[in-house]
């Protein structure tokens, strides 16, 4: 089956700082990958993904590269702000199996 | 608002009691997923149904059931409650997907206290 490994953190951060959390993976097939972040007290909402090797998705200033070679996805932010603060988790999909999550990786962004 | 409703927000129950979870998925999506989401294990899979029928099983106890009915709102019911059954319960919808190209739309979770 699929599974991912990212750090858990928490990453803390200051205001304007450069953001990378690293994910790999492992799947079946040939997945799309996802970004999904969840904000204190809410459920998870999709941040971004990439459905192809080399593609790179983006939302919100976030970015991540599909990358086949080294079974990579890692999330970029140039400048995070405060209300970035929230757990990040990465997910392959190969469509016929469900998501499987790791713990994600929790960010704190300090003014 | 993510279109997926889940219904009740908080529950708080003693040990050994059953409870039942709602989840309305987003419109014209076929598919639920159940997830349980606690501190120490983070966001475990449960359960998958597709258009009523049971599709996948995860990590999911045999005190836990799950059904999808003819509307495709879903229904997940536990039963002989533990403390160690405390979590967020979150209830996750897609489409038919078998190129695993879209996401999944959550929603915003049931949290679950046994005291």
């Amino acid at each position: 089956g699929n599974s991912v490994t990212q750090m858990e953190g928490p990453v803390t951060l200051s205001e304007e700082a450069f953001l990378t959390i690293n994910c790999t993976y492992t799947a079946t097939g040939y997945p799309s990958l996802f970004w999904y972040v969840q904000y204190p007290g809410e459920g998870l909402q999709l941040l971004l993904k990439a459905t192809k090797a080399d593609d790179k998705g983006s939302n919100k200033g976030f970015e991540a590269t599909y990358r086949k070679e080294t079974t990579s996805f890692h999330l970029e932010k140039g400048s995070v702000q405060v209300s970035d603060s929230a757990v990040y988790f990465c997910a392959p999909n190969s469509g016929n199996t469900p998501l499987v999550f790791g713990k994600g990786t929790r960010l704190s962004v300090i003014a | 608002d993510s279109g997926v409703t889940q219904t009740p927000k908080h529950l708080i129950t003693a040990t050994g009691q059953r409870v039942t979870l709602r989840c309305s998925p987003r419109s014209g999506d076929l598919s639920v997923y159940w997830y349980q989401q606690s501190l120490d294990q983070g966001l475990q899979f449960l359960i998958q149904y597709y258009n009523g029928e049971e599709r996948a099983k995860g990590n999911i106890l045999e005190r836990f059931s799950a059904q999808q009915f003819p509307d495709l709102h879903s229904e997940l019911n536990l039963s002989s409650l533990e403390l160690g059954d405390s979590a967020l319960y979150f209830c996750a919808s897609s489409p038919r997907d078998r190129r695993g190209l879209y996401g999944y739309t959550f929603g915003s979770g049931t949290r679950l206290t046994v005291v």
